[in-house]
């Protein structure tokens, strides 16, 4: 049973365009939606989150959109640039003893084409 | 500050024979995290900490144990490895924000292990 989905392995955009990766859910009682990235050899490194109350938040040139009622968040990042090019997570939050327990997609490779 | 440390970046083990992930951090988080990545997969969570001395059961969490004696080290035992281990292997840590932010989880680059 996979809580968090992503269901594109891949993705390829051109250098200047806007790159949008999906994520959808089945919790409801998320508190956090979180984006990690990710480049070969090391570990996740944490992008952007949004709590579970609102529709959007932004960050520079990366946004994240919440849709409750459809259980889905995107990622936007506009414009592209080749040092985005990496695997993508996608997460959610719960809190229990007071430690944040993620619970991951499989991630998304997105790779930026000059 | 160096971060989430892992050691060692590589393994190989045979089957049945037993190992220790080690983990630190030098940020003084309370919150320490194992993962485990199988590949084309989502990290999952096999055990977390939230302080020293006690520890908690993930998603994960057959086969390996854990323990937390000081705030700077959680390593991962691996007792009687299994072909079904073979992954890499992600430590992160994090401390309590405020309300109305979220934690961020600090990664170490991971431990590649494979058993054969």
């Amino acid at each position: 049973d996979q809580q968090v989905k992503q269901n594109s392995p891949s993705l390829s955009v051109q250098e200047g365009r806007i790159s949008i990766l999906n994520c959808d859910y089945t919790n409801s009682m998320f508190d956090y939606f979180l984006w990690y990235k990710k480049y070969p050899a090391e570990g996740p490194t944490f992008l952007i989150s949004i709590s579970s109350i609102k529709d959007k938040n932004e960050d520079g040139r990366f946004t994240v959109f919440l849709n409750k009622s459809a259980k889905h968040l995107s990622l936007h990042i506009v414009p592209s640039q080749p040092g985005d090019s990496a695997v993508y997570f996608c997460a959610a939050s719960t809190i229990i003893q007071g430690a944040q327990k993620l619970v991951f997609g499989q991630g998304t490779r997105l790779t930026i084409n000059p | 500050n160096a971060g989430v440390t892992q050691t060692p970046k590589f393994r190989i083990l045979k089957i049945g024979q037993s190992m220790t992930l080690q983990c630190a951090q030098d940020m003084n988080h309370n919150y320490m995290y194992w993962y485990r990545q199988d590949p084309g997969m989502g990290l999952k969570l096999i055990y977390y900490s939230v302080g020293a001395g006690i520890t908690d059961k993930g998603e994960v969490p057959n086969g390996y144990n854990v323990s937390r004696s000081t705030t700077e080290d959680f390593p991962l035992r691996l007792e009687l490895a299994a072909p079904s281990q073979t992954s890499v292997y992600f430590c992160a840590s994090s401390y309590r924000r405020t309300s109305g932010l979220t934690d961020t989880q600090y990664f170490g680059p991971g431990t590649r292990l494979t058993v054969l």
